[in-house]
């Protein structure tokens, strides 16, 4: 049962342009997202994070927003530039009976900003 | 520098051997995972430890084991009981109490043919 679904396997947009990553989650006692970004044979890193109690976190060109009526967040970059090309994870953790230890991933979403 | 280091890069071995990946951090972070990454797949929790001395299983934890003797060191062997060993393996490490923002390493691709 997959718990944190990124339905787009990839994304392709102009350089400039603004780019929009989705994920759903099942869980309801998710309390904290966050989204990672991968370069190919490379570790993962820390983009930008939206607890639960909050709609919107924003950081430079990045916006996260998190609908949790809908079980919906979603990752926006603007402007889209030809270095943010690589593999988007979305994850979420949970605080309920101390299992605050855990990520849940997403399959991720390739993103290709075209120059 | 702070970091997590990951060795080796790349690793090749036989069939029915058992391979130890080294995970090591200098951020002082209590808390250690590792990951495993297939094409197409996001990150599956093979092991996590909140505490030296102290570790629990994740979501695919046979064929795998595990040590925390101390801080700084995480290793993960693969053994011969994993049936699909080749995969891109993640080391990452976080403040304690929390998943927040997990710190990952470079990574080491292991191939077993």
């Amino acid at each position: 049962d997959q718990q944190v679904k990124q339905n787009s396997p990839s994304l392709s947009v102009q350089e400039g342009r603004i780019s929009i990553l989705n994920c759903d989650y099942t869980n309801s006692m998710f309390d904290y997202f966050l989204w990672y970004k991968k370069y190919p044979a490379e570790g993962p890193t820390f983009l930008i994070s939206i607890s639960s109690i909050k709609d919107k976190n924003e950081d430079g060109r990045f916006t996260v927003f998190l609908n949790k009526s809908a079980k919906h967040l979603s990752l926006h970059i603007v402007p889209s530039q030809p270095g943010d090309s690589a593999v988007y994870f979305c994850a979420a953790s949970t605080n309920s009976g101390g299992s605050n230890y855990k990520l849940t991933f997403g399959k991720g979403t390739l993103l290709t900003v075209n120059p | 520098d702070g970091g997590i280091t990951q060795s080796p890069k790349y690793l090749f071995r036989k069939e029915g051997q058992n391979v130890t990946l080294s995970c090591e951090q200098n951020l002082n972070h209590d808390a250690m995972y590792w990951y495993r990454q297939d094409p197409g797949q996001g990150l599956r929790l093979i092991y996590y430890s909140q505490i030296v001395n102290d570790f629990q299983k994740g979501d695919i934890a046979e064929g795998y084991s595990v040590s925390r003797e101390k801080k700084e060191s995480f290793p993960l062997t693969v053994t011969s009981a994993q049936k699909n060993p080749t995969a891109f393996y993640l080391c990452a490490s976080s403040i304690r109490g929390t998943a927040y923002e997990q710190y990952f390493g470079p990574g080491t691709r292991l191939t077993v043919t």
